[in-house]
């Protein structure tokens, strides 16, 4: 069963860009990952799914919202920092009928 | 427009029963999966299990195998996630969500003597 691996914390400047990462474990470098948002006192909302060959980013999510990756990492790049996209980001991944979330990344915009 | 729209929140005491539920709308709820995420107050999220609700296949994560039971209702689009004796570490928000795309309000279960 796959395992992810998110930095606890991260911080960037308003207007700058932030790039947040998810490492999947080893022998699970191939498997598709979705990144999910979830502003404080919210539901989580879908962000983007990307790997293996797949990205694609839910509904009316802004352009500033990408992602990318390399190896076992999944990256999600977040440019024009606004004061709204502090929050925590969590990946998620997949293996047969688990599903597994990494420990999130609390995003604050300085 | 798809929607999960989730039962309101559950106050309740140590040993009592509660179902709360997850209605699905704006798109075809035999289709896709439904799962349960659990989150701890000032925690992560727990993925708890999923059921397909065309034919009622349930999978359950290991640290919630025994501890809840997830069923659903096709007639009415709608999903559960259900204790039989809840305890006061069971206090937490519960959100459903389908697809991996799109999730429910939450639920927030209360559980205090």
């Amino acid at each position: 069963q796959p395992v992810l691996t998110q930095s606890s914390s991260a911080s960037a400047s308003l207007g700058s860009s932030a790039k947040l990462t998810c490492t999947l474990s080893s022998g699970h470098s191939t498997y598709i990952i979705a990144w999910h948002q979830q502003q404080p006192g919210k539901a989580p909302r879908f962000l983007m799914k990307l790997g293996g060959g797949t990205y694609n980013k839910g509904s009316g999510i802004p352009d500033r919202f990408s992602g990318s990756s390399s190896g076992a990492d999944r990256y999600l790049t977040i440019s024009n920092l606004q004061s709204e996209d502090e929050a925590d980001y969590y990946c998620e991944t997949w293996d047969s009928n688990t599903r597994v979330f990494g420990g999130g990344t609390k995003l604050t915009v300085l | 427009e798809v929607q999960l729209v989730q039962s309101g929140a559950e106050m309740k005491q140590p040993g009592e029963s509660l179902k709360i539920s997850c209605k699905g709308s704006g798109y075809s709820f035999t289709d896709y999966w439904i799962g349960w995420v659990r989150q701890m107050p000032g925690k992560g999220l727990e993925w708890m299990g999923i059921i397909y609700p065309v034919d009622s296949d349930t999978r359950y994560s290991p640290s919630f195998q025994g501890q809840v039971t997830i069923s659903v209702d096709r007639s009415i689009s709608s999903a559960y996630l259900q204790w039989s004796s809840l305890k006061a570490s069971d206090t937490a928000m519960y959100y459903c969500y389908s697809r991996g795309e799109y999730w429910g309000q939450g639920t927030l279960v209360t559980v205090s003597s």
